[in-house]
């Protein structure tokens, strides 16, 4: 079975420094990765995705994630904060063949001024 | 290109009534699927379709709820009847194939 764990319900940060958003999964088979993000009384915002390839995701708003195998990790990260990024966090595992997300627990992320 | 689209974006209902929630996917998109948002529960799966067939719907919590799709623009979600318990935001996503997920704003359910 897939599973996402999202160890912090929430991250603060201040604004101009790096943020890191942590997720690890559980799946078998290679894993198909995803990040999206959700902000006040929206629906969830694709972020970047893990397909193949290159381990390190570069996606929208400045935001990348690195696949990592061996820890079975997938945290997201920013070099420099803004307030604006401060929102809702989830990670989602998909496996090969397979159509349903399975989706984590959700961080939230406060970047203060 | 529109994105997924959810109406209506609010719904305020008393115990007892139905409740019917609407989507209409991204064109082109084959696939579609129901959550439910709250926060003791999280982002659950509801329901998803194939080509316009429900595949999976062991995430429906009860007979209460029932899900359509009568053709590849359109499905509804149906609660009858509703209970408070039942209040949360309700999402669709659609998707082509195996292709990313994108969803829509949600309705957010409030059952009294």
């Amino acid at each position: 079975a897939q599973s996402v764990a999202q160890p912090e319900d929430q991250v603060n940060v201040a604004e101009g420094n790096p943020l890191t958003v942590k997720c690890t999964y559980s799946v078998s088979g290679n894993p198909y990765l995803f990040w999206y993000v959700q902000y006040p009384n929206r629906g969830l915002q694709f972020l970047l995705k893990y397909i193949t390839g290159d381990n390190l995701v570069k996606g929208s708003y400045g935001f990348e994630a690195e696949f990592n195998k061996s820890q079975t990790s997938f945290h997201l990260k920013k070099p420099s904060a803004l307030v604006s990024d401060s929102a809702l966090y989830f990670c989602a595992v998909r496996a090969p063949g397979f159509q349903k997300l399975v989706f984590g627990t959700g961080t939230r992320l406060l970047v203060s001024p | 290109d529109a994105g997924v689209i959810q109406s209506p974006r609010h719904e305020v209902t008393e115990m007892g009534q139905e409740v019917t929630l609407r989507c209409k996917p991204i064109s082109g998109h084959n696939s579609l699927f129901w959550y439910r948002q709250t926060m003791m529960r999280g982002l659950e799966l509801l329901i998803y379709f194939n080509n316009n067939v429900p595949i999976d719907d062991s995430g429906m919590p009860e007979d209460r709820f029932s899900a359509k799709m009568p053709n590849a623009s359109f499905s509804t979600l149906k609660i009858q009847p509703s209970e408070p318990r039942d209040s949360a935001v309700y999402f669709c996503a659609s998707n082509r194939g195996t292709d990313t997920q994108y969803f829509g704003p949600g309705t957010r359910l409030t059952v009294l």
